[in-house]
């Protein structure tokens, strides 16, 4: 079944607003690796945390990978319309790389 | 540097037929792992081959095989298609595939299954 898992599935908000997207898993990982499907296009990666506590940021979005490399956030402050898409959590529980189920962030304008 | 290569783009099959999907890795990558993805099932993972070996292999079916050649290009084969094949198949190419790569996607190949 599916080790990692993402939350919220879906979230709608209006543009400014900040947005997060929560990833699990039931194991340690050695990685996290984030990507960003626009719709009708395909998955492009953003970017990969392996330290355990560690925090990257890029422009309005910060990425965190929890002290035990279980869990993940992608917070992206004030949204823009070009923000929407899917937000994939990819991590690394075995010994292929484990995708979320993503999460679709919507913003209106 | 080329992308990732995907073709064909879009496909419409009927059931119990086969279809052979192909992908051409970015140059030099000898990692290609192929997904499923579906509305509500996020990525599912199929098959990952590494110097023309499948190293990991997900929750599929027989009906699903693959194979890669000694240039790293791999094609992926379905069986006797049922409705629920329906999907957007999507594969990545990475320099080892060991999920510490970048995954590099194509723009997928779109099955339609009637």
């Amino acid at each position: 079944g599916q080790q990692v898992m993402q939350i919220p599935q879906y979230q709608h908000v209006q543009e400014g607003e900040d947005f997060t997207t929560y990833c699990n898993s039931s194991t340690t990982l050695s990685n996290i690796q984030w990507y960003k499907q626009r719709p009708g296009g395909h998955p492009v990666f953003l970017i990969q945390l392996v330290k355990s506590g560690e925090v990257k940021k890029q422009k309005r979005l910060t990425f965190q990978f929890g002290e035990a490399k279980k869990n993940s956030s992608l917070h992206i402050t004030a949204t823009q319309t070009t923000d929407v898409g899917t937000y994939f959590c990819a991590g690394l529980p075995r010994r292929a790389l484990t995708f979320g189920s993503g999460t679709r962030l919507q913003v209106q304008p | 540097k080329a992308g990732v290569t995907q073709t064909p783009r879009y496909l419409i099959k009927t059931r119990g037929q086969q279809v052979t999907l192909s992908c051409s890795p970015i140059s030099g990558h000898r990692s290609v792992s192929w997904y499923q993805q579906t509305p509500g099932q996020g990525l599912q993972f199929l098959f990952e081959y590494f110097s023309e070996t499948q190293r990991n292999k997900g929750n599929f079916p027989g009906r699903f095989s693959g194979r890669q050649f000694s240039n790293s290009r791999s094609e992926m084969n379905v069986s006797t298609l049922e409705l629920g094949d329906s999907a957007l198949y999507l594969c990545a190419s990475s320099l080892t595939g060991d999920g510490k790569n970048i995954q590099y996607f194509g723009a997928g190949t779109r099955l339609s299954v009637l």
